[in-house]
């Protein structure tokens, strides 16, 4: 069964320096991962996806992550913080009921990342 | 475009009381989901449609929890009888059907249920 760590609870950083976000997964075969981002009262959104095309992938707000097969891990970083990242990040693998391309979405628990001035 | 839509935004019942929540997809996606979030972890799937079929409800505890999209657009999600342990944020998501790997999941702002 697929399954995803989020190694990190709660992660604080300050303004400008870099975010890491930690990530391992558990899959039988080749996952296709995520990346959502949580604000307070407000849904949640894709910030990006990796489905076995390029390891090393990009996504909005300038947030990227990496697949790393050798290390089962999918982190998140971003360069430099903005006080606007402040939400909680869930790291997400697709579990593809029937083999088909309608894949469930797994969640991990969640990191909250604060974002100090 | 239009979010997805979801009312009411926040419940307050007792326990063994009945409750409904609403959700309208965005136009034009099949796929539609609900999710429990319960406070301090990630959202987990009760139930999938597909138009008005349903894909799986394998999670879902189907003793207490009903769902239905009879038209294949808007959908309701049922508690009755309502127990403590259904304190959460459900959450409904939308997705199209292409012939892609994976259909982005478009989530509404939830219905956050406290049960007393």
């Amino acid at each position: 069964a697929q399954s995803v760590t989020q190694l990190d609870s709660h992660v604080s950083v300050s303004e400008g320096t870099p975010v890491l976000l930690r990530c391992n997964y558990s899959s039988s075969y080749s996952p296709s991962l995520f990346w959502y981002v949580q604000h307070p009262n407000k849904g949640l959104q894709l910030l990006l996806k990796y489905t076995s095309a390029a390891t090393l992938v990009k996504g909005i707000n300038g947030f990227e992550a990496e697949f790393k097969k050798s290390e089962t891990s999918f982190h998140l970083t971003k360069p430099s913080a903005h006080m606007s990242d402040a939400a909680e990040y869930f790291c997400v693998v697709s579990d593809r009921v029937g083999g088909g391309s309608q894949g469930n979405l797994i969640f991990g628990k969640g990191t909250k990342l604060s974002v100090k001035p | 475009e239009a979010g997805v839509a979801q009312s009411p935004r926040y419940k307050i019942i007792e326990k063994r009381q009945s409750v409904a929540f609403w959700c309208n997809p965005i136009s034009g996606h099949a796929t539609l989901y609900w999710y429990q979030q319960i406070l301090g972890q990630g959202p987990k799937l009760l139930i999938q449609f597909q138009n008005n079929g349903v894909v799986d409800d394998s999670q879902l505890p189907k003793d207490r929890f009903s769902a239905e999209r009879l038209k294949g657009v808007d959908s309701t999600l049922k508690i009755q009888p309502a127990k403590l342990e259904d304190s959460a944020v459900y959450l409904c998501a939308s997705s199209l059907i292409t012939g892609g790997p994976y259909n982005e999941q478009f989530f509404g702002p939830g219905t956050r249920l406290t049960v007393l």
